[in-house]
């Protein structure tokens, strides 16, 4: 069956180390993957979009890595701030056969500690 | 910034009512979609709208369920009798461009709430 699996729902980490969250998946071939921020009540913000050609994307403390070998993509916070505790949700997208819709994995809480 | 925005941010109604959930997408995009998100859950495709017509739709997406481009800038979602399990968070997500190319961007919800 497909699954979209992200690490533990929770990850508490202290101020200024890297946080690393991962999103793996089984029986997709997804095209693209994006995550996103979210924050309660709110909807999800876009953060960074990694094409299936693309093994690595950076932007400011955010890096994202997309493995379609081992179906896996990381997604780290460098120098991770109280500000950036929140739940972060990696997306497929492109799927064959899926048009354009994008499939949610449960998200991984994450905060960070002073 | 251009964002998307939804109207309104929490609609009450009582089962079997129709509710109607408004999105203004980004004004240049020309895909529209929506999600929804039930409480602790993930967020959950319905449909996506492309070209005054619906180009997917999933298995929740079912007959009491309907989209419409009024306008030339609105975008709203129906639900014709609603279920205690249509409670959710539903969400309005806009992209530039079509499969495999660009980032959906998505508004802030309207929590639905059937009593």
């Amino acid at each position: 069956s497909q699954k979209i699996e992200q690490n533990s729902e929770a990850l508490n980490i202290q101020e200024g180390k890297t946080a690393t969250l991962t999103c793996n998946y089984t029986n997709y071939s997804p095209a693209y993957l994006q995550w996103y921020r979210q924050d309660p009540g709110r909807g999800p913000v876009f953060l960074l979009l990694i094409r299936e050609n693309e093994k690595e994307k950076r932007k400011e403390r955010l890096k994202v890595t997309f493995d379609t070998t081992l179906k896996q993509s990381l997604f780290h916070i460098t120098a991770s701030q109280p500000a950036d505790s929140a739940t972060y949700l990696c997306a497929l997208g492109g799927v064959t056969g899926g048009g354009n819709k994008l499939t949610f994995g449960t998200g991984t809480q994450l905060k960070v500690e002073l | 910034e251009p964002e998307v925005t939804q109207t309104p941010s929490h609609q009450v109604t009582q089962m079997g009512q129709e509710v109607i959930l408004r999105c203004v997408p980004i004004s240049n995009h020309l895909y529209f979609y929506w999600y929804r998100q039930i409480l602790g859950q993930k967020v959950e495709f319905l449909v996506s709208f492309y070209n005054n017509e619906i180009s997917e739709k999933s298995e929740i997406f079912d007959d009491q369920f309907s989209v419409e481009r009024p306008d030339g800038s609105n975008f709203t979602l129906k639900i014709r009798s609603t279920k205690l399990e249509d409670s959710a968070m539903y969400f309005c997500a806009s992209s530039a461009r079509g499969p495999n190319t660009d980032t959906q961007y998505f508004g802030p919800g309207t929590r639905l709430t059937v009593l």
